[in-house]
């Protein structure tokens, strides 16, 4: 059974650090993998999806990397701003004839100005 | 375009009562998804569909029901409310095809739901 588990669950970091924030899923057979952003009290926001055969995916500060092969998939935050401050959650796509997707239980973000 | 829109947004249900929450997209997706958030946790999967007349089981079903009668409509019925359901309910869809754009989910704003 796929498990996505994300460590740490909650971090603080001063404005303007680099900051890394991990996903790690138990079954390598993945179809693809997502990175979400969740403010408080809302929805969820797309931020990066990876396909199985891509190494990383970039938008502006955001980078997200796959290895698919130990399991792991990599959120790096470039110049962190107040405004990154959210929970910010990973999903995989098990599977190419599967449409479900698993969440993990997601890093809390708070950037200090 | 507004996008996946959820009815209501807050919802108190006593337990035994009935509810349905509604889903409504206007991107013309075929995938459309019903997810459950309790707090501090990611999401669960509920019931799914990949087009009008087809939907099928995630990880969490049971006190559930869905129907898709539509493209656009989704709703998610609970029957006997009991206390285990509160929580925050997300609907989300997504278009049909394989490249990263097409992959994207788009999540409506949620309905949080408590059953006393």
């Amino acid at each position: 059974k796929q498990e996505v588990t994300q460590i740490p669950a909650a971090l603080s970091v001063p404005e303007g650090e680099n900051l890394v924030l991990n996903c790690s899923f138990t079954d390598s057979a993945i179809y693809n993998l997502q990175w979400f952003r969740q403010d408080p009290g809302k929805g969820l926001t797309s931020l990066l999806l990876i396909q199985s055969s891509q190494r990383e995916q970039t938008s502006g500060r955001l980078n997200a990397s796959l290895d698919k092969s130990s399991g792991r998939s990599t959120l790096y935050i470039a110049a962190s701003q107040p405004g990154d401050s959210a929970t910010y959650l990973c999903a995989v796509r098990h599977g190419s004839g599967t449409y479900k997707y698993i969440f993990g239980t997601g890093t809390r973000l708070k950037v200090l100005a | 375009n507004a996008g996946v829109t959820q009815t209501p947004k807050f919802r108190i249900l006593k337990i035994g009562q009935s509810m349905t929450l509604q889903c409504t997209q206007d991107m013309n997706h075929n995938y459309m998804y019903w997810y459950r958030q309790d707090p501090g946790m990611g999401l669960k999967l509920i019931y799914y569909s990949v087009g009008a007349g087809i939907t099928d089981k995630g990880e969490v079903p049971n006190g559930y029901n869905v129907s898709r009668s539509t493209t656009e409509d989704f709703p998610l019925r609970l029957e006997l409310a009991a206390p285990s359901q509160t929580s925050v309910y997300f609907c989300a869809s997504r278009p049909t095809g394989t490249v990263n754009a097409q992959e994207t989910q788009y999540f409506g704003p949620g309905t949080r739901l408590l059953v006393l």
